[in-house]
């Protein structure tokens, strides 16, 4: 069974739909991070949650806002879709270490396509 | 402004010879680099890391070498095989523990 999935895997829809997409983990890792994948520049860091009552934004998180429900949820939504969030999203994971020690290896989900008509 | 850059969008290797693919980057804060592997209709993978303490770290057919003066890292495959054909993201990291990553290097090996 996967640890990280995301539902779901492909979306369609149209201008100005609000969007959810999903994130389930059951690899008990506080920190979940939300990507976005676009040609030529590589994944690109919207929102990131070190644990259940943090939420942070990342590189390019305006049009997009997110939920942590619980350790193990971290949901992405789209208030409002244009057409330049369509794009390939991933959702991660990773964990503190041992002894609050580095750790960096974060661990994806399969992505969600979703494109904006 | 990409923090990190994978100048090289493909790579094409015959099988059994070596693949290099390389990043270099611009933040001299970044402290640890990893190297992710990314097949179709799939999410990334994590390959290699290596901390800016060393200079090269070695697993299997990957090594993963760091020169940190002149910003810029690399990725060796010896010997190259078909199921090393995907795209290569390297990402970069500094105390923040977030990942920085470049635009990704497409890898083809040839039988």
């Amino acid at each position: 069974d996967a640890d990280v999935t995301q539902t779901p895997r492909n979306r369609i829809t149209k201008t100005g739909k609000r969007i959810m997409l999903e994130c389930s983990q059951t690899k008990g890792h506080d920190r979940m991070y939300w990507y976005r994948q676009d040609p030529g520049l590589g994944l690109r860091l919207i929102y990131y949650s070190f644990d259940v009552k943090d939420i942070n934004k990342g590189e390019i998180s305006d049009g997009y806002s997110v939920s942590r429900q619980a350790q193990a949820k971290f949901s992405l939504s789209l208030e409002s879709a244009i057409p330049n969030q369509t794009a390939l999203y991933f959702c991660a994971t990773s964990d503190l270490g041992l002894a609050g020690g580095r750790i960096n290896e974060q661990f994806f989900g399969p992505g969600t396509r979703l494109t904006v008509l | 402004d990409q923090q990190v850059k994978q100048n090289s969008p493909s790579l094409s290797v015959q099988e059994g010879r070596i693949s290099i693919l390389n990043c270099d980057y611009t933040n001299s804060m970044f402290d640890y680099f990893l190297w992710y592997k990314k097949y179709p209709a799939e999410g990334p993978t994590f390959l290699i890391s290596i901390s800016s303490i060393k200079d090269k770290n070695e697993d299997g057919r990957f090594t993963v070498f760091l020169n940190k003066s002149a910003k810029h890292l690399s990725l060796h495959i010896v010997p190259s095989q078909p199921g090393d054909s995907a795209v290569y993201f390297c990402a970069a990291s500094d105390s923040s523990q977030k990942l920085v990553f470049g635009q990704g290097t497409r890898l083809t090996i040839n039988p």
